[in-house]
């Protein structure tokens, strides 16, 4: 069964500070993968996209990592901001389901002053 | 901004009603997805459009339908509604051949009293 499950659940942690996410995945014949941030009620936006061939890709703060072999992706969050409280979601797509994307349940971040 | 809008912002009803939530792709997009998103829980995908066209459909239930018109929007309906349909119900839209590159419409929050 396809799965994505990432860890951990949810996280603290103050201003300034670094961070990292995990993302495993049972998703196969592997696609790409997504992070997306998702603030509070609002919809999830794109951070990073990575094919079978990318293993690392960044944007500003935000740096992702994918080991296709360990079926292991990473997100990285450099000096956190407040702004950095959220969502972050997860989302593989396989090349043989019409593109569906599995969803992980989410990291919730917590950014304290 | 996405690019992706939905309306109304918010909606609260009765149970046993029927209501229907509106989306308009990002220009260009022929492609539309519908997601549902309960509290505390992770993306559910609904069902998919393409080109007016019914493509994939997911966890959907019998109570609800959707369709995409010929200039592209989106309609989803939900009948006889319970209070476990109360949820944030997500709209994304992605160019052809690009269902892995969704992109989220702010949401419709969905309250069922």
């Amino acid at each position: 069964k396809n799965q994505v499950e990432q860890s951990p659940q949810s996280l603290i942690i103050l201003e300034g500070k670094n961070c990292t996410l995990q993302c495993n995945y049972t998703v196969s014949p592997f696609s790409n993968l997504r992070w997306y941030k998702q603030d509070t009620g609002r919809g999830p936006v794109s951070l990073t996209i990575m094919t079978f061939s990318e293993n690392t890709k960044s944007n500003g703060r935000y740096t992702a990592t994918l080991d296709a072999d360990t079926k292991q992706s990473s997100l990285h969050i450099t000096a956190s901001q407040l702004s950095d409280s959220a969502s972050y979601i997860c989302v593989v797509s396989a090349t043989n389901q019409g593109g569906k994307l599995i969803f992980g349940q989410g990291t919730e971040l917590s950014v304290k002053p | 901004d996405s690019g992706v809008t939905q309306t109304p912002k918010h909606l609260i009803t009765a149970t046993g009603q029927r209501v229907t939530l509106r989306c308009s792709p990002r220009s260009g997009d022929l492609s539309v997805y519908w997601y549902q998103q309960s509290l505390d829980q992770g993306l559910q995908f609904l069902i998919q459009y393409y080109n007016g066209e019914e493509r994939a459909k997911g966890n959907i239930l019998e109570r609800f339908s959707a369709q995409q018109f010929p200039d592209l929007h989106s309609e989803l309906n939900l009948s006889s509604l319970e209070l476990g349909d109360s949820a944030l119900y997500f709209c994304a839209s992605s160019a052809a051949g690009r269902t892995y590159e969704q992109y989220f419409g702010p949401g419709t929050r969905l309250t069922v009293t």
